[in-house]
């Protein structure tokens, strides 16, 4: 079965720097996605990447996808207190369309 | 994504009760999942809902019985629990199975003494 995991397992950074999370899958990645979670609420979809070299926008938040590399990177632009929370990349297995795996998290605390 | 709501958002319950989850989404989606997240672990796929049809039922034991009475509601039956299944309970939607996003629900903290 396929796993994902993510680094650093946990982020502190001071508002206004930069930051990046990675996601490294043990299988070809056909489809990732990043999600954001406030603690215990419900996750809310970022944005999801499909091809190899994509690259998606989403306010100062950018992902990556590297297919030959097997891994996706999530890339914050001058980080805010809101920017915290724990980011979870999910992706699909090949031939399973909705059967999405996760990686365990990456908890990020932005000190104002 | 306020297209997925869940009630109640906590429960405590003891072992020997009988509960329901809720769930309801409005985003008009086909497909409908039960989620479990325990502590520093992944998110476990636990039932996959399509047209109303249970797809998936990913090893979970019988203690845990989905309902799924059309494509706006998801009821998650619990009965006779262990204290090992406390946790975040979440449901998300897609619009169908097949590579659509899934939306999520706030979840349910459940709680079993």
């Amino acid at each position: 079965s396929q796993e994902l995991e993510q680094s650093p397992q946990s982020l502190i950074v001071q508002e206004g720097k930069n930051l990046t999370i990675n996601c490294t899958s043990s299988k070809t990645l056909y489809g990732l996605y990043w999600y954001k979670q406030k603690y215990g609420e419900g996750l809310i979809f970022l944005m999801m990447l499909q091809k190899g070299g994509e690259e998606k926008s989403h306010e100062k938040i950018t992902a990556k996808l590297d297919e030959k590399k097997q891994q996706s990177s999530l890339h914050i632009t001058a980080s805010q207190p809101s920017h915290a929370g724990i980011y979870l990349c999910g992706a699909e297995p090949g031939g399973s369309n909705y059967k999405l795996t996760f990686g365990k998290g990456t908890l990020l605390t932005v000190n104002p | 994504e306020t297209g997925v709501t869940q009630t109640p958002r906590h429960l405590v319950m003891g072992m020997t009760n009988k509960k329901s989850l809720k769930c309801e989404q409005h985003l008009g989606h086909n497909a409908m999942y039960w989620y479990k997240q325990s502590a520093k672990k992944p998110l476990e796929l636990m039932f996959v809902y399509s047209l109303e049809e249970r797809v998936e039922n990913n090893s979970v034991p019988s203690r845990f019985s989905p309902e799924c009475p059309n494509s706006s509601h998801l009821f998650l039956h619990l009965h006779t629990l262990q204290p090992e299944d406390s946790a975040l309970y979440l449901c998300a939607s897609s619009q169908r199975t097949a590579t659509d996003t899934q939306y999520f629900g706030p979840g349910t903290r459940l709680t079993v003494l």
